[in-house]
């Protein structure tokens, strides 16, 4: 089973607004990422955990807050968004061979949450 | 800074007839490449990987090639069926530590009935 979860599918929020995006998987991969996607462009990476632990933040802005609560989950809180922050956003996880997480493990995506910010 | 090219954006087949999809990366260090399918509203899919101690890997109807000397890796799909329509993604490692893939600019694949 290579199954990565995320809810909600769909969000639209204000710019006022909070909310999180969750993400689950229970293959026991130990490094998780978070990735937007905007329309026909590939995905970019946000951040990586790596056993529970912020590994990379691609200088990603502070409106999104990751977060690591244990091996299964992975959540992204959004505050204060603006309109170019609309897009889909994909979690994925690989297994960490080797005890640590590397770009030669295989990643496994979520189907993603579609982010609409008005 | 390290790049893949990928070609063509968009291939257009018909039912039945091969497609190959072809990308070139810049840094020799690069040792793995995964292809991903991306489905419209969906998340991209693993479809097949390479690693670079090895030159050809098939899967039914899908194969990946990879010249290392060249640095090119090219996806093959036979036999085409209209399900095959999707954004196909070549991927390949980025620097130790990094966790980064490269990622291609995409190949929107339709495959005509």
């Amino acid at each position: 089973d290579t199954e990565v979860t995320q809810t909600p599918k769909h969000l639209v929020m204000g710019m006022t607004n909070k909310k999180s995006l969750k993400c689950e998987q229970h293959m026991g991969h130990r490094a998780m990422y978070w990735y937007k996607q905007k329309a026909k462009k590939p995905p970019e990476l946000m951040f990586v955990y790596s056993y529970e632990k912020l590994s990379i933040n691609e200088s990603v802005p502070s409106r999104f807050s990751p977060e690591c609560p244990n091996s299964s989950l992975l959540n992204l809180h959004l505050h204060a968004l603006q309109p170019e922050d609309s897009a889909l956003y994909l979690c994925a996880s690989s297994q960490v061979i080797g005890g640590r997480a590397s770009s030669t493990d295989t990643q496994y995506f979520g189907p993603g949450t579609r982010l609409t910010v008005l | 800074g390290e790049n893949v090219e990928q070609h063509p954006s968009t291939l257009s087949v018909q039912e039945g007839d091969s497609a190959v999809i072809k990308c070139t990366y810049s840094d020799s260090a690069s040792n793995y490449f995964p292809w991903y399918k991306q489905e419209l509203g969906k998340g991209p899919q693993l479809i097949i990987d390479i690693r670079s101690n090895v030159g050809e890997k098939k899967d039914q109807r899908i194969a990946v090639t990879l010249n290392k000397t060249a640095k090119h890796f090219s996806l093959h799909i036979t036999e085409t069926q209209p399900e095959d329509s999707a954004v196909y993604f070549c991927a390949a490692s980025a620097p130790s530590g990094t966790y980064k893939y490269i990622f291609g600019t995409g190949t929107r694949l339709k495959v005509l009935a």
